[in-house]
């Protein structure tokens, strides 16, 4: 099993301002990552995958990076409908999640 | 735009069995470029993938879950379904169908998710 860990656990950022979001996998991924976004009572949203290659629709605010072991989703300028809750996955080989990043205003 | 949709009992007594059901919108469950998910997060915690499905009926499985897990497809009906057997409280979440670019990716439509619950 490929163990995806987040960090930080809650990150308090202002509107405006620009976030950074990591995520580490166990063993090497490649670039078989993907970034969701998920709001209360909703299902996650891809936001997106191949580490860097952002889903149909989602604005280019949202960005990401890395490939092997370490990841990062950045989202500048942030909106207010952006903060939410972010989970990394990995699908080199059978899907995991990471636990999520609370992105909280400050 | 693909819609998904879970059904299901909301509440299910302890070692019983557990089956939802995921009706997808149009043909796309015929489609060859897919899999067909479901995942589950317990209130609060963190998202677990449970199982995928192909139109042909090729499934693969979470190997913590997979003694106790079937998923299985209809393309006549355009709906695919989960049981779990021998349900216990660990298995209370909110279940979600999605779709999966292919075998062992990611997940690009989800369902809103239905709540279940083991309780006595």
């Amino acid at each position: 099993e490929t163990v995806m860990t987040q960090s930080p656990a809650t990150l308090s950022v202002s509107p405006g301002e620009s976030a950074t979001l990591s995520c580490w996998a166990s063993q090497s991924i490649r670039s078989n990552l993907a970034w969701y976004q998920q709001k209360p009572g909703q299902a996650p949203r891809l936001l997106l995958y191949g580490a860097s290659t952002r889903a149909t629709g989602i604005p280019p605010r949202f960005s990401g990076s890395g490939s092997g072991t370490e990841f990062t989703l950045t989202i500048s300028s942030l909106q207010s409908e952006d903060f939410a809750v972010y989970y990394c996955q990995q699908y080199d080989n059978w899907p995991t999640f990471g636990q999520g990043t609370r992105l909280e205003i400050k | 735009q693909l819609q998904l949709r879970e059904s299901g009992p909301g509440l299910v007594k302890p070692s019983e069995t557990m089956s939802l059901t995921c009706t997808v919108s149009s043909d796309a469950i015929r489609s060859s470029n897919y899999y067909w998910g479901w995942i589950r997060q317990p209130p609060g915690k963190d998202l677990e993938w449970i199982g995928s499905i192909y139109n042909s009926g090729s499934t693969y499985y979470n190997p913590s879950l997979q003694s106790r897990v079937t998923i299985s497809v209809d393309t006549s009906k355009s709906q695919f379904s989960l049981k779990v057997t021998s349900v216990t409280a660990a298995d209370t979440a909110v279940y979600y169908c999605a779709r999966q670019l292919g075998s062992g990716t990611y997940f690009d439509y989800w369902g809103p998710g239905t709540l279940v619950t083991v309780s006595s």
